[in-house]
């Protein structure tokens, strides 16, 4: 199975900072790359797939980068909504596989 | 724009069967994956198999000797059985369009908790 390891497990940060999450595949997993929100007591919500191609109606803040075994999710200028747990998931290879998460907490 | 709706029951008594159905409204069912994650409480996000139109089902080897996915065309419904439940079993578990690719949209999650 495909690893997927996330960094930091948990960011404290300000509104208006910009931060940066990584994710680091085990095996090369090309740009079959998803990255999701997720809120207290909802599910997942998609944010960006293909590494950096950004879904219709998620704020232009979000961006993703990175390829092969290397990911980040780039908030710009972080928003009192964004404060989430956030994953990535590879769906390159069969199991699909997760991160562990990042938690954005308010600083 | 599509949107799903999960039901099943939340309480389980070990070595029991978890059993929960996924209805699919707008959009198109044919052609499409559907899948299972769960969420144990507090941690994070496991793929548990996915299913399409054409009953072709593909599992995580981490439980395929205990789950079921089946589908049923003429209600947009797709399911999930997973036998000899245990309280490591305990999760949220969501349905989502997708497997194949990403996962998007997600039901709205049901908890099953496995106790005695």
């Amino acid at each position: 199975d495909i690893q997927m390891t996330q960094s930091p497990s948990t960011l404290s940060a300000s509104v208006g900072d910009r931060v940066t999450i990584t994710c680091r595949a085990s095996q090369s997993i090309s740009g079959w790359l998803a990255w999701y929100q997720q809120k207290p007591g909802k599910a997942p919500k998609l944010l960006i797939s293909k590494a950096s191609s950004l879904e219709r109606g998620v704020p232009s803040r979000f961006s993703g980068s990175g390829s092969g075994t290397e990911f980040t999710l780039t908030i710009s200028c972080l928003q009192p909504d964004d404060f989430a747990t956030y994953y990535c998931q590879q769906y390159s290879i069969y199991p699909r596989t997760f991160g562990q998460g990042t938690k954005v907490e308010i600083k | 724009q599509v949107q799903l709706q999960q039901w099943g029951a939340g309480l389980l008594k070990p070595s029991e069967t978890l059993s929960l159905i996924c209805a699919v409204y707008g959009g198109s069912f044919s052609g499409q994956y559907w899948s299972w994650i769960r969420q144990p409480p507090g941690k994070g996000l496991e793929w548990i198999g996915e299913v399409n139109h054409r009953r072709i089902t593909t599992y995580n080897s981490s439980l395929k000797s205990r789950v079921t996915m089946s589908v049923d065309t003429s209600k947009n419904q797709f399911s999930l059985k997973l036998s000899s439940v245990t309280a490591a079993d305990t999760a949220v578990y969501f349905c989502a369009k997708g497997g194949n690719t990403v996962f998007d949209p997600w039901g709205q999650g049901t908890l099953v908790t496995v106790s005695s």
